[in-house]
């Protein structure tokens, strides 16, 4: 399977934990983008990359989180001290170019539960 | 505002019968849009995209959607929808002066035998 995986498939984890996600986008992609999906909501930007470099943050994106792509490969999305308002679908997406319009090949999700 | 609206959250019709899945962009989203659709416990799945060019504009799985700057519109339609057609589906755009898309909120559709 040549697409996006995105690694845990599901997390449940208790408020004040962190929890680390995977990302890893189709090889020759060279960017991607994270995504948060919430019940009943299309999905929000949170960030994305182009190689290595992380060129655009989303407001949503508080302090709380971090995400990093060391080598242009695979990305990790980190949440600090989790809240409950951190639940919800977490989705990855990879395309190649440097243009917006490409189509972007999206991961099935990893879906975060914080009790 | 930047935006995309689907303006039904659930539309629910019969195998067989055609649908629409209504779309509106604001004038601060570029032309470039896109349908998307998800089903249960997949990633999002590109259907269709305008880029330029023809207004009507033809997908995977017998959709196509049309075009329309006057009207801010990019609605979905199928002329005859089946059983596997049931999924969510989203409208995109891609944001002016930006590299991202936004979404709509997405629309359920259920097909009834």
């Amino acid at each position: 399977d040549t697409g996006v995986s995105q690694d845990p498939r599901h997390k449940i984890t208790k408020r004040g934990q962190n929890v680390t996600f995977r990302c890893d986008p189709i090889s020759e992609h060279n960017r991607l983008y994270w995504y948060r999906q919430t019940l009943g909501q299309g999905p929000e930007f949170l960030t994305y990359f182009q190689n290595e470099a992380q060129l655009e943050k989303s407001r949503l994106l508080s302090d709380r989180f971090s995400a990093e792509r060391p080598k242009g490969s695979f990305s990790t999305l980190e949440i600090q001290r989790t809240e409950q308002g951190d639940s919800a679908m977490y989705l990855c997406a990879s395309t190649s170019g440097a243009s917006g319009y490409n189509e972007q090949f999206f991961g099935p999700g990893t879906r975060l539960t914080v009790l | 505002a930047q935006s995309v609206t689907q303006l039904d959250s659930q539309v629910p019709v019969f195998e067989e019968a055609p649908v629409e899945l209504r779309c509106n962009y604001s004038s601060s989203v570029s032309v470039y849009l896109f349908w998307y659709v998800q089903y249960p416990n997949q990633g999002l799945q590109l259907l269709l995209k305008y880029l330029s060019g023809s207004t009507l504009v033809k997908g995977i799985n017998g959709f196509e959607a049309e075009f329309n700057k006057s009207q801010t519109s990019f609605h979905l339609r199928k002329p005859s929808v089946h059983i596997s057609d049931t999924a969510e589906y989203f409208c995109a755009g891609l944001i002016q002066g930006a590299q991202k898309l936004v979404f709509g909120q997405g629309t359920r559709l259920t097909i009834n035998p």
